[in-house]
């Protein structure tokens, strides 16, 4: 089993609707969890970081953390066709400790 | 100009030579990184490093050397390419291990022929 997983894409949504991205992990004990979004040809970059089990919104995005099931997710509200792109998922801490470890990605697709 | 920067952007190089992929990053930043970005594979961390002269392995690290004798360069050198080398080659940097922190460079698409 990969260290993170992220669900299967291309997701594809149309423009409004929520899109739902979704990550499970197998260490148990990491303790930091962040989505990266990276657009074609450009490199990643941070828009959510979150540490505790619960949900952390900032602005459209919202960020879901459940370490009893080993699972984050991220939710895109009011989806933009500027939101298409690759969403990463990463964590760091426990066996990793010191790096962030990347899930495989999902390329989301929201069209008008 | 403040930043990380990656250089060259593109290469192309024939299998078995050897090939040196440079990162500055100008924050003074004490970790530095290197991932590779495969279709199918995501980023995988081949090198990281802690501080000037203490570099660890990755998940990936065969095939690659680095070194940092200076705590603004990270360079990465592929000692002779092959061609599953071939990739989007990513150098990051931050304060902290946490992750948070982590701002890559532009990246660096190698070609190996």
């Amino acid at each position: 089993q990969k260290e993170v997983e992220q669900n299967s894409g291309p997701l594809s949504v149309p423009e409004g609707a929520i899109a739902s991205l979704n990550c499970t992990y197998s260490d148990r004990v990491s303790q930091s969890f962040f989505w990266y979004r990276q657009y074609s040809g450009k490199s990643p970059e941070l828009i959510m970081s979150i540490y505790s089990n619960g949900d952390k919104e900032d602005g459209r995005f919202t960020a879901q953390l459940n370490k009893a099931s080993q699972y984050v997710s991220l939710l895109i509200r009011d989806s933009q066709p500027s939101d298409s792109a690759t969403y990463l998922c990463a964590l760091a801490g426990g066996t990793s400790y010191g790096k962030l470890t990347f899930g495989q990605g999902t390329i989301l697709t929201v069209h008008p | 100009d403040a930043g990380i920067t990656q250089s060259p952007r593109y290469k192309i190089t024939e299998t078995g030579r050897q090939v040196t992929l440079m990162c500055h990053q100008t924050w003074s930043h004490s970790y530095m990184f290197w991932y590779r970005q495969d279709l199918g594979h995501g980023l995988r961390l081949i090198y990281y490093s802690a501080a000037a002269d203490i570099t660890d392995k990755g998940e990936v690290p065969d095939g690659y050397v680095v070194s940092r004798s200076k705590t603004e360069n990270f360079p990465l050198t592929l000692e002779s390419a092959t061609r599953s080398q071939t990739s989007v080659y990513f150098c990051a940097s931050s304060e902290w291990t946490g992750g948070a922190g982590y701002t890559f460079g532009s990246g660096t698409r190698l070609t190996v022929v």
